[in-house]
């Protein structure tokens, strides 16, 4: 069963400190999601990516987050620097981009920031 | 504005009743349509699809154009149901590429 692979699964930093979230798509898919889910606001797209170009990153605070695939099989997800209220899980999902296969999603990273 | 609204927060049914979620959606053309669904501190799961016109776990939905509505329904609900229910429009955002929005999700709570 193929999986979207994210890492780390827990990350717990200080404010102002440095964060990068990483991101295996499964082989083969050309469409990378980042988005962020927090109780108050649910889920929430960040950027995504087809065959590696960014596409829409409108939902991403440009001042302190960005996110880039280096190559086809990572993409990063950066804070910098990092605040309190940035406190959530981050999910990573890929697909083919065909929409009657839907997308997959990692197992989230959960970040505390104090 | 592209939206979808899952009306209810929270749904609590006791083990064999029916179950309804509801969802509906504000989009400009025909967008297709997604049910996920994440089970405590798990990912997100691809629950069913709109164009699959599929039947997981006992789960159905139907598509109403002319109510946009994408409501998740199952006649018997199962303690094994507990879990975050989102509805998911996915239109096409260009590049050859479809963008999925979420609602606020319901949390379907059985009651054994």
């Amino acid at each position: 069963d193929a999986r979207v692979t994210q890492t780390p699964r827990h990350k717990v930093t200080e404010m102002g400190q440095e964060v990068t979230m990483r991101c295996q798509p499964i082989l083969g898919h050309n469409t990378v999601f980042w988005y962020r889910q927090t109780m108050m606001q649910g889920l929430e797209l960040l950027a995504y990516f087809r065959n590696r170009a960014p596409l829409d990153d409108s939902g991403m605070p440009k001042d302190r987050f960005s996110a880039e695939m280096p190559d086809a099989t990572l993409a990063t997800l950066k804070i910098q620097p990092s605040e309190p209220r940035d406190s959530a899980v981050y999910f990573c999902a890929s697909g083919t981009g065909l929409v009657n296969y839907g997308y997959t999603f990692g197992s989230g990273t959960r970040l505390t920031v104090v | 504005a592209q939206r979808v609204t899952q009306p209810e927060k929270l749904l609590s049914v006791f083990k064999g009743a029916p179950v309804e979620l509801k969802c509906n959606y504000s989009y400009s053309g025909s967008p297709e349509l997604f049910w996920y669904v994440q089970y405590s501190r798990q990912r997100l799961q691809l629950l069913l699809r709109h164009i699959s016109r599929e039947s997981i776990k006992g789960f159905t939905a139907d598509l109403n154009k002319g109510e946009t509505s994408f409501h998740l329904k199952k006649p018997f609900a199962q303690e094994e149901d507990s879990a975050m229910y989102y509805c998911a429009p996915a239109a096409y955002s260009g590049a050859g590429s479809y963008q999925l929005t979420f609602g606020k999700g319901t949390k379907l709570s059985v009651i054994p």
